[in-house]
């Protein structure tokens, strides 16, 4: 089937330790986006990518690192200089180019920061 | 700087009342507006999107939303509610030229029987 899969579901880190965050597409899309989602906040925006090798800070870069190897893959990396890590984590993909369509999100990663 | 603004934070209502959810946003260039819903336990589901052409768009679920390009809004309506539309409602904005993708955030809707 055609999704869009982060991994794992759960994940705990001791304060202090990088983290990464899987996000994989088989959507064949170009644009990819990492949100944040808090109680109260909505979904605010990490990172974002409109084709490979290229991505642009979002409204809450500060202590997040991306990479965009491949089309498929938007791997998020939440270091030791994020203050406050412990969040619900959003991955999602669309077209992009400026198609008239909507993204699709993942399952979603909750990390918790110890 | 693009933005999208959602003043209802938590809307309370009894079944068969009218709704209307407003939502904002800046941005000078052409833009794709999305509402999502995230029922409790739930994963993130579009509810409706606005591309071009007729400003009423109709969504599932008997949801529709309304363009007013003057305003920068894409108001959120429903004409009866139903318990089961508790949720929580997001307007989201896309600026077609960058990609960029934000949300507001968020309103929480609960319907009461």
């Amino acid at each position: 089937d055609g999704g869009i899969t982060q991994s794992p579901k759960y994940l705990f880190r001791k304060e202090g330790q990088n983290v990464t965050l899987s996000c994989e597409q088989n959507l064949n899309h170009d644009a990819m986006y990492w949100y944040r989602q808090d109680p109260g906040q909505g979904l605010r925006l990490i990172y974002y990518s409109q084709i490979v090798n290229d991505f642009q800070k979002g409204d809450i870069a500060e202590g997040y690192s991306v990479s965009r190897e491949k089309k498929e893959s938007f791997p998020l990396t939440v270091t030791s200089a994020q203050k406050n890590p412990t969040a619900f984590y959003l991955c999602a993909s669309a077209p992009g180019r400026g198609r008239n369509t909507e993204a699709f999100f993942g399952q979603g990663t909750r990390l918790t920061v110890v | 700087a693009q933005s999208v603004s959602q003043h209802n934070h938590h809307v309370i209502l009894s079944e068969a009342a009218s709704l209307e959810l407003g939502c904002n946003y800046s941005y000078g260039g052409t833009v794709n507006l999305f509402w999502y819903v995230q029922y409790p336990g739930q994963h993130l589901q579009l509810l409706l999107k606005y591309f071009s052409g007729d400003p009423l768009v109709k969504g599932i679920k008997g949801f529709e939303a309304e363009f007013i390009k003057s305003k920068f809004s894409f108001n959120l309506r429903k004409p009866s509610v139903q318990w089961s539309d508790t949720a929580e409602y997001f307007c989201a904005v896309n600026a077609r030229n960058t990609d960029k993708l934000i949300f507001g955030t968020g309103t929480r809707l609960q319907v009461f029987p």
